[in-house]
């Protein structure tokens, strides 16, 4: 089955950096998104990863490791406004494009 | 670009109605849509994929019959939640990618802002 895995919730300090895991198992892989979403608002695009590694941008970082089905969300010099769900997606493979959501994982940051 | 709308935005309805959610894409056109379900406080669940001219494809355990999906155009799919009850009451996010090439290889869904449905 499919099945994706994130902590449900992490609390971090503001000017901090946190990194929120996220690891899966899926019957097919074409990439791995990663989503902000505010309470009561849609998701919005943070990163895309399809291949081993850590793609950077600005103060958010995503890495991958396909052989281990393992994800990180790296956020750095957090900002209150970061407090937000950060969902964890896998494109199943072929051409579906349909994206499977992990349980999302709830960030406070503090002051 | 790439903006996803959706109406109503919330809508509060008696048992037994059906209520029609539109979900729109302002400035491309995507014949691929899908539709989501999200409860409080927890992720995203895929209901069924809107494809333009044809069938919908639905998620195990998603009754098609309960939850019509019509893709009539390039920018516009309906999902209507037919003789609702208050377990049907969520969160309805659709989402959208963008026929042909924008720049992007990775085909990214971008996701309109949600309706709320509450069912008395």
């Amino acid at each position: 089955g499919q099945n994706i895995d994130q902590p449900t919730e992490m609390t971090a300090t503001e000017g901090a950096i946190v990194q929120i895991n996220c690891t899966y198992q899926t019957s097919g892989f074409n990439g791995l998104f990663w989503y902000q979403q505010h309470a009561g608002e849609a998701p919005t695009f943070l990163s895309y990863n399809v291949l081993d590694g850590l793609e950077e941008k600005g103060r958010f970082s995503s890495f991958l490791s396909r052989s281990k089905g393992y994800s990180y969300l790296l956020l750095k010099e957090l900002q209150m406004k970061d407090s937000a769900s950060y969902l964890c997606a896998v494109r199943e493979g072929g051409a579906t494009n349909k994206l499977i959501f992990g349980t999302g994982t709830l960030l406070a940051v503090q002051p | 670009g790439a903006v996803v709308s959706q109406h109503p935005s919330w809508v509060i309805c008696k048992s037994g109605t059906s209520v029609k959610i539109e979900c729109r894409s302002l400035d491309f056109q995507a014949t691929t849509m899908f539709w989501y379900r999200q409860f409080p406080k927890q992720s995203l669940m895929l209901m069924a994929t809107s494809n333009e001219g044809s069938k919908a494809t639905y998620e195990q355990g998603v009754e098609k019959d309960k939850f019509l999906i019509n893709h009539a155009s390039l920018t516009l799919s309906t999902l209507t939640v037919t003789s609702a009850h208050p377990e049907d009451s969520s969160f309805y996010i659709c989402s959208a990618i963008p026929t042909g090439s924008r720049g992007k290889s990775y085909n990214e869904q971008f996701f309109g802002p949600g309706t709320r449905l509450t069912v008395l």
